[in-house]
C-alpha cells in the first residue's frame, strides 16, 4: 500500500495552525498512525489509529480520516514542532508502509 | 524508562554480512511484537521486519526477505538481525522499535511503533 503526504514541506509561523495530509493507494480503514521526528533523533508516535492520541503529546495535535484519506492538524505551531512528519499503515503488512515525510520548518 | 539500545553497526564491505543487536529495558519484553525500521542518509523510513513475542513468528520486507534474519533470546531481553550479502542500498540507520497494540474505543486493538532506540549506523562500502 503506498501512502502520498502533502505536501513536501512547509513552513508556519509560530502560532499558526498546519494540515498535513495522507492519502493511502487503498482503504486502510483507520489503520493509520503519524510520527514527528526531530533532526537526529529517532521518531516519535503522535497519533495511533487514525485520531488517537498517544499519551504524553501535546493536544496541540489532532489527526482525522478513515478509509484512504488522512490529515494531521497542528495547533498552535510551537519551535518544538519543527521536524518531518510520517504517516504510516498497519493494515496491509507485509510490508508496513511509511509515507514519504513531510518537513515543517519555521518561517 | 523504557528503553531501547541497538549496537552493532558499523562499516562493511559491499557482499559482507553483519548481526545487529537491540536491549530492551523498562518493560516486559516477552509481550511484545519487536520490529527494526531503517532510514538511509537523508531519506524517509522503512521497515524492514518483525518478529512476534514468542520468537516463531518473523515477517520481512520483500527487498530483504532472502537475506535479512530477525530473531530474539527473551531471556537476554534482546533482538537481533542478522544482514547477509549487504549492499550499498542497505546503509542507513537501523532502528529497534517496539510495535505495541493499543486499544481504541471501538474495543479493537491497532498496533503502533511506540518506543525507539536512537539507532546504529550501517555503512556498506568498498
Amino acid at each position: 500500500i503506498d501512502l502520498t503526504q502533502s505536501p513536501s514541506s512547509l513552513s508556519a509561523s509560530i502560532g499558526d495552525s498546519v494540515t498535513i495530509t495522507c492519502r493511502t493507494s487503498h482503504d486502510i480503514n483507520i489503520y493509520l498512525q503519524w510520527y514527528h521526528q526531530r533532526v537526529g533523533e529517532p521518531p516519535r508516535l503522535l497519533i495511533f489509529a487514525a485520531s488517537n492520541l498517544q499519551t504524553g503529546v501535546s493536544s496541540r495535535f489532532s489527526g482525522r480520516g478513515s478509509g484512504a484519506d488522512f490529515s494531521l492538524t497542528i495547533n498552535d505551531v510551537q519551535p518544538q514542532d519543527v521536524g518531518t512528519y510520517y504517516c504510516q499503515q498497519t493494515q496491509s503488512s507485509p510490508p508496513i508502509t511509511f509515507g514519504q515525510g513531510t518537513r515543517l520548518d519555521l518561517k | 524508562e523504557m528503553q531501547l539500545v541497538e549496537s552493532g553497526g558499523g562499516l562493511v564491505q559491499p557482499g559482507g554480512s553483519l548481526r545487529l543487536s537491540c536491549v530492551a529495558s523498562g518493560f516486559n519484553f516477552d509481550s511484545y511484537h519487536m520490529t527494526w525500521v531503517r532510514q538511509a542518509p537523508g531519506k524517509g523510513l522503512e521497515w524492514v521486519a518483525e518478529i512476534g513475542p514468542n520468537g516463531r513468528d518473523d515477517i520481512y520486507e520483500p527487498s530483504v526477505r532472502d537475506r535479512f534474519v530477525v530473531s530474539r533470546d527473551n531471556a537476554k531481553n534482546s533482538i537481533y538481525l542478522e544482514m547477509k550479502y549487504l549492499g550499498a542500498d542497505d546503509t542507513a540507520t537501523y532502528y529497534c522499535v517496539r510495535y505495541n497494540g493499543f486499544l481504541e474505543s471501538s474495543g479493537s486493538y491497532y498496533y503502533a511503533m511506540d518506543v525507539w532506540g536512537q539507532g546504529t549506523t550501517v555503512s556498506v562500502s568498498s
